[in-house]
Formats: C-alpha cells, sequence, structure tokens
C-alpha cells in the first residue's frame, strides 16, 4: 500500500518555465489537498478537491492551478514559475469522513531561480 | 481568519519530559491535531483532540485543551532521540473540505 506518492521529488526551474505536480493516491480517499511548507510559515493550503471533478481554492492559490480528473489523482500546475514559488510542496489525501486525518506524501522540493 | 502560533524551538535532554504549546485565535475549531515531520517527510499524524475535551492521554503523548485561553499543548514523556523532529499544531473545522490550518511548526531537539 504506497498511500499518497509524489512526483518529482525534486525540481529546478527557471524563472517563467512551467510544470505540473504530480500526486496519487491509493486509498480511495474524495479528499486531496495541496500545501506548500515554507520555513517558518508552517504548512499554506494552495487548492484543495472535495471529489472527482471539483477543485477549490486555498489560502494562497495565486499562480498555481489543479485538476482532478481521476479520483486517485490531483495535479498541481506552475503557468510561469516565480522565485517566490520556491517551496517544498505537500500533497495530502483524507477519506473526508469525520475526523478522518490527512494522509501525507512525502513532498516535492521545488526551486526556481 | 485563522492564525495559529507555535515557538519555534525546543531542547530536551533525553529522558526528560518535552511541553510543545500552540495558541489558536479561531474559537469554532471541531478538531485540534498533532502532526510530526521527520527529516524529508511528509508530515504524519500524532494524535489528535476533540473540541468539547479537555485532556487525551495516548501511551507517551498526553494531549492538553484550554479552550477559554484557546491553548493546545502536547507533552512527551520520557523524550528520546527518536523524537527529535518538527511538531505541528492544526485546527479543521466543520464543513467546508475538512480543511486543516497548520502552525508553524516547533523543531524538538533532543540531547544526550
Amino acid at each position: 500500500n504506497a498511500g499518497v506518492t509524489q512526483t518529482p521529488k525534486f525540481r529546478v526551474l527557471k524563472t517563467g518555465q512551467s510544470m505540473t505536480l504530480l500526486c496519487a493516491q491509493d486509498m480511495n480517499h474524495e479528499y486531496m489537498y495541496w500545501y506548500r511548507q515554507d520555513p517558518g510559515m508552517g504548512l499554506r493550503l494552495i487548492h484543495y478537491s472535495v471529489g472527482e471533478g471539483t477543485t477549490a481554492k486555498g489560502e494562497v492559490p495565486d499562480g498555481y492551478n489543479v485538476s482532478r480528473l481521476k479520483k486517485q489523482n490531483f495535479l498541481l500546475g506552475l503557468e510561469s514559475a516565480a522565485p517566490s514559488q520556491t517551496s517544498v510542496y505537500f500533497c495530502a489525501s483524507s477519506s473526508g469522513q469525520g475526523n478522518s486525518p490527512l494522509h501525507f506524501g512525502n513532498g516535492t522540493r521545488l526551486t526556481v531561480t | 481568519g485563522e492564525d495559529v502560533e507555535q515557538s519555534l524551538f525546543l531542547s530536551v535532554r533525553e529522558g526528560d519530559s518535552s511541553v510543545i504549546n500552540c495558541t489558536y485565535t479561531d474559537s469554532s475549531s471541531t478538531y485540534l491535531y498533532w502532526y510530526k515531520q521527520e527529516p524529508g517527510a511528509g508530515l504524519q499524524l500524532l494524535t489528535y483532540i476533540f473540541s468539547n475535551m479537555d485532556m487525551k492521554q495516548d501511551q507517551r503523548l498526553t494531549v492538553l485543551l484550554n479552550k477559554k485561553d484557546k491553548h493546545l499543548s502536547l507533552r512527551i514523556a520520557d523524550t528520546q532521540t527518536g523524537d527529535s523532529a518538527i511538531y505541528f499544531c492544526a485546527e479543521s473545522f466543520t464543513g467546508g473540505g475538512n480543511k486543516l490550518t497548520f502552525g508553524t511548526g516547533t523543531q524538538l531537539k533532543v540531547e544526550l
């Protein structure tokens, strides 16, 4: 049981380049989330999804887009990367039932130069 | 908006108790959580407490919740070197996708 898998683990981009971060979960979870982690700021929610075909904005959505075409996958896109998007990105999923905990992937470290 | 605060660092000796504190501002939270992050890894759920409880004990972990002061703490008894990690508190709210608001994280260092 792999849980939540994120690819790639590391990536370096130049300003203005685009990329997509992939997240896959094999737990049949309804809810999926993208967070970014920055020193001294904890985790901040970028976008989330409460089911296949649905997405919603979180706390810091600007500069990012997401898609949930399949229940098991949640994609995070950067159309034109900026140095301010240098961060560690975490995907998480949950069943969405009551107090169901979030299950996290191991993160993607992105550097934008 | 929601705001969750933690101190950034805590250093303890092996065998001592650790107490990690967290304050939050939104009194409508339903559950409060403690997550642990080891280097190079994602966050793992340690324990949680429902907002109508005052205390929860789980082996070496004790969670205390003071709703009046909006203060949450995690006590780790007999702290071991394997407990060295970043600890995040988080709060959730009913409805709206079960989103969590995380604190800034406390780096716990356990010294021999």
